[in-house]
């Protein structure tokens, strides 16, 4: 069955380290999506990508970055972490078109200390 | 631009109480609506939708009608469970080009015995 995974599912770094947070989906969808969940905020997007080496900012995307070298993964980059990304990221996929659902991932826990 | 309002909570309710969790939107075009749930510890994942108005979306006992008329899309359920305890997300459907999806906030359900 198609999928889409992500890893680690917990992280613990400390303020000024890179981190770098997985993302694969075996659905072969065009469009990825990463979303950060916070307490009173919901979902916000980060970044998202239509295609390979497509990519593109969402609300959030301060800190963060994203390339997309094949149709399976979309790798986030958190470049210097600081206690503010402190959250649950989601990453999430997708056909094209208005009616497509877009499918979640497990989520990611990241505590920066 | 593009938005949606959906009741906060939480919610509490005791078990086989009717459910319904209000959601209304703003969009320029005519987007497909959605609802999504999250159970404890895990990703989002689709719970019904609908791509035009007067469509009704239906799943495990919960359904939502697009109505145009009055730019909503409430989640209703006649009997709730204790294993409906979870955040409930409306969210716009892609539109205009863009392949994202607008959430509302969330609504936290909890269903006691």
């Amino acid at each position: 069955d198609a999928e889409i995974t992500q890893s680690p599912r917990h992280k613990i770094t400390e303020t000024g380290r890179q981190v770098t947070l997985a993302c694969h989906q075996t659905w072969n969808h065009n469009n990825m999506f990463w979303y950060r969940q916070d307490l009173g905020h919901g979902l916000r997007l980060i970044h998202y990508s239509y295609g390979v080496h497509d990519t593109n900012k969402g609300e959030v995307s301060d800190g963060y970055s994203v390339s997309r070298s094949n149709t399976e993964d979309l790798p986030l980059t958190l470049e210097s972490a600081a206690s503010s990304q402190t959250s649950v990221y989601f990453c999430a996929s997708s056909e094209s078109g208005r009616q497509e659902t877009q499918y979640f991932g497990p989520g990611t826990r990241l505590l920066v200390l | 631009g593009d938005s949606v309002t959906q009741m906060e909570g939480p919610v509490t309710l005791s078990e086989e109480a009717f459910l319904t969790i209000n959601c209304t939107y703003t969009a320029t075009g005519y987007p497909s609506l959605f609802w999504y749930v999250q159970y404890p510890g895990e990703g989002l994942q689709l719970l019904l939708k609908a791509t035009k108005a007067d469509d009704k979306g239906s799943n495990k006992g919960f359904e939502a009608t697009y109505r145009k008329e009055t730019t909503s899309f409430h989640l209703e359920k006649g009997s709730v469970q204790v294993s409906d305890s979870a955040v409930y997300f409306c969210a716009l459907g892609p539109q205009g080009g863009s392949e994202k999806l607008v959430f509302g906030k969330g609504t936290k359900l909890t269903v006691n015995p």
